[in-house]
């Protein structure tokens, strides 16, 4: 079974600037989850997904982020305009439904804002 | 607001004793409790979940206990290896509006040979 895969696994932006990254969970998974994780601390969910909706997004910095799952199944989370305090790693995960199993975690993005 | 606290923040043994982690939450009403292990540079693998009813749960050299009225949970790793290096992360589940995980700030661990 492939797990959850994320892109790009690297990227340096300079502050302003605009980046996205995008997840694709595990096949069948309909929960999926974007975390932030700042050096030594640890994951902060920023939005959840059930299916194509939003369950979550109490943490995520609307002014500036944004975070979409067309058809359910990929997801992408946008940064415009990106600050300093962005530099992080942003990690996604699913699983099988919002109130049951365990969460699965891609590689993570690791975003670095100059 | 449930928060996380893990103890010690590193921990540096020599190879072959007993890694002893410590988790503490302050909501009691969780419904799991997920242990994770982060190598550098990757993503979390999930070691142990504990439900709610259980008091331990096991797999291999590790055991994990859980004492839900005092918020609470050990993370147990007998006889380390240097591939035990790593940091591990624990994370309380409440059950609101799907299942959220909450995470500590993790304790790195480095088993030296």
């Amino acid at each position: 079974e492939a797990g959850v895969a994320q892109s790009p696994r690297y990227k340096i932006i300079e502050k302003r600037q605009s980046v996205a990254f995008w997840c694709n969970p595990i096949s069948g998974h309909a929960t999926l989850y974007w975390y932030q994780q700042i050096l030594g601390q640890g994951p902060k969910l920023l939005i959840q997904f059930q299916n194509n909706g939003v369950v979550d997004d109490s943490q995520l910095p609307k002014d500036r982020f944004s975070a979409e799952r067309l058809k359910g199944v990929d997801s992408t989370l946008k940064i415009q305009p990106a600050k300093l305090e962005d530099s992080a790693v942003y990690l996604c995960a699913s699983s099988q439904g919002w109130d049951e199993g365990e969460q699965y975690f891609g590689p993570g993005t690791r975003l670095t804002v100059t | 607001k449930q928060e996380v606290t893990q103890i010690p923040a590193a921990l540096s043994v020599p190879e072959g004793e007993n890694l002893v982690l410590n988790c503490s939450f302050t909501d009691s009403a969780i419904y799991n409790l997920q242990w994770f292990r982060q190598d550098p540079g990757k993503g979390l693998t999930s070691l142990l979940l504990i439900q709610s009813s259980q008091r331990e749960q096991t797999s291999g050299r590790l055991n994990a206990s859980l004492d839900k009225s005092s918020g609470r949970s050990t993370l147990y790793i007998a006889a380390s290896q240097p591939g035990d290096s790593a940091t591990y992360l624990c994370a309380p589940e409440i059950k609101a509006a799907g299942n959220k995980l909450t995470f500590g700030g993790g304790t790195r661990v480095l088993v030296k040979p």
